[in-house]
């Protein structure tokens, strides 16, 4: 069976610091990868979209980049870290449930930055 | 570009009611929606696809209805539960893509 996981699942950084989440896949190969933020009262918001090893496509400027060294590992990653990071980060991959494809998520890790 | 309004934002509800979720969306050439389930501090759980074929699909005590001409989308939760609490979003995929656009989602709380 296919399973997404996220590490850490907390996370408490200072304003400046770097930082690197990771996301990896089970079960599947090839698949497309997917980074969400979903800050405090606000909805998802996509950041960065893979769909192979070293493809990554970023939907909007920011403090962060992300990295696909793997087939299924999903790394997201910033050098200096801002207070407007702080939100709720989400990995997600596409899959194909018979009535189209649809986007099963991680845990999320939650980044709260100081 | 698509856009992706719930409402409403927040719904306080005592037990056993039947209530209604909204989602609208801007651009109706889509070719699905889903409706997704957040518990707090958690991942989203896919709960219902709606092919843009499709008019309604089902799911134990959830009903998906796709109006794809008017741009809208309800989910139906008959004789809601305290386990129902939670946050509900709706997706739609970006044109020609899997990427998904949501809504900023309504905060369900179902007290005993």
């Amino acid at each position: 069976s296919q399973t997404i996981h996220q590490w850490p699942a907390t996370l408490v950084q200072p304003v400046g610091s770097p930082l690197s989440l990771e996301c990896t896949v089970e079960g599947t190969s090839n698949p497309n990868l997917y980074w969400y933020r979903q800050a405090a009262g606000r909805g998802l918001q996509l950041l960065f979209y893979s769909v192979g090893i070293g493809q990554i496509s970023s939907e909007v400027p920011q403090n962060l980049s992300a990295s696909r060294p793997q087939d299924r590992q999903f790394i997201l990653s910033s050098k200096k870290l801002l207070l407007s990071d702080s939100g709720f980060y989400l990995c997600a991959w596409t899959f194909w449930t018979g009535l189209g494809e649809t986007q099963y998520f991680g845990p999320g890790t939650r980044l709260l930055v100081l | 570009k698509q856009e992706v309004t719930q409402i409403p934002a927040a719904l306080s509800v005592p037990e056993g009611e039947n209530l209604v979720l909204n989602c609208s969306f801007t651009d109706s050439a889509i070719y699905n929606l889903q409706w997704f389930r957040q518990d707090p501090g958690k991942g989203l759980t896919s709960l219902l696809l709606i092919q843009s074929s499709q008019r309604e699909q089902t799911s134990g005590r959830l009903n998906a209805s796709l109006d794809k001409s008017s741009g809208r989308s309800t989910l139906y939760i008959a004789a809601s539960q305290p386990g129902d609490s939670a946050t509900y979003l709706c997706a739609v995929p970006s044109y020609n893509t899997d990427k998904l656009i949501f809504g900023t989602g309504t905060r369900l709380q179902v007290f005993p």
